[in-house]
């Protein structure tokens, strides 16, 4: 079965400063996709960013990056020039073909002003 | 364009009454999943729909639980008798089957379930 471990329950960072989010995943397929979804405390889960298995090319949105290294199966999220409303429960999350996502247990993250 | 609506958003309930949450999905989407989340077990399947077919039920934790797609624009999950251990948040999301759709799921807010 598919795992997704994050192995940070709790991450600080100062505004402006940059942080990185840790995911790991267990699968033997070969194509499948990879996802950081943030909730706030509204609660609503937002998607942050996505990546294919088959593409080597690190997914970017904005202030949000990826560092994608799918032999170590490891999937990162780098928040660059940290804002106040970054601060939220991020999830890491996999999924293959059309099947269900299977998600971490999620990395609080706090951001100091 | 209207996302993923779920209701109620909050649930007040006593153990032992029968709760139904709604869910309607994003127009033109054809699958639909329901999603617990609680601290203890995180965020966990309970059922996904394809073409409004229940295809892994799985997740239902016992026969308390069951959900139903009657057409490709509503869904709902009935908790008979409901129990204070089924106090969590459910989500429902739903996701496009079309070429490069990503495999994304977009969720709903959510229904925050409190059994008293």
């Amino acid at each position: 079965a598919q795992t997704v471990t994050q192995s940070q329950p709790e991450m600080s960072v100062q505004e402006a400063e940059t942080v990185t989010l840790s995911c790991t995943y267990d699968t033997s397929e070969s194509d499948y996709y990879l996802f950081w979804y943030k909730q706030p405390p509204s609660r609503q889960m937002i998607l942050v960013i996505r990546q294919e298995a088959y593409k080597q090319q690190n997914a970017t949105e904005n202030r949000f990056s990826v560092n994608f290294q799918k032999a170590a199966k490891s999937f990162s999220l780098k928040i660059s020039d940290s804002q106040l409303g970054d601060a939220a429960m991020y999830f890491c999350a996999y999924t293959h073909g059309a099947q269900k996502l299977v998600f971490g247990q999620g990395t609080r993250l706090t951001i100091n002003p | 364009d209207a996302g993923v609506i779920q209701s109620p958003r909050h649930e007040v309930t006593e153990m032992g009454q029968e709760v139904t949450l709604r869910c309607k999905p994003i127009s033109g989407h054809n699958s639909l999943f329901w999603y617990r989340q609680t601290m203890m077990r995180g965020l966990e399947l309970l059922i996904y729909f394809n073409n409004n077919v229940p295809i892994d039920d799985s997740g239902m934790p016992e026969d308390r639980f069951s959900a139903k797609m009657p057409n490709a624009s509503f869904s709902t999950l009935k908790i008979q008798p409901s129990e204070p251990r089924d106090s969590a948040v459910y989500f429902c999301a739903s996701r496009t089957r079309a070429a490069r759709s990503y495999n994304e799921q977009f969720f709903g807010p959510g229904t925050r379930l409190t059994v008293l």
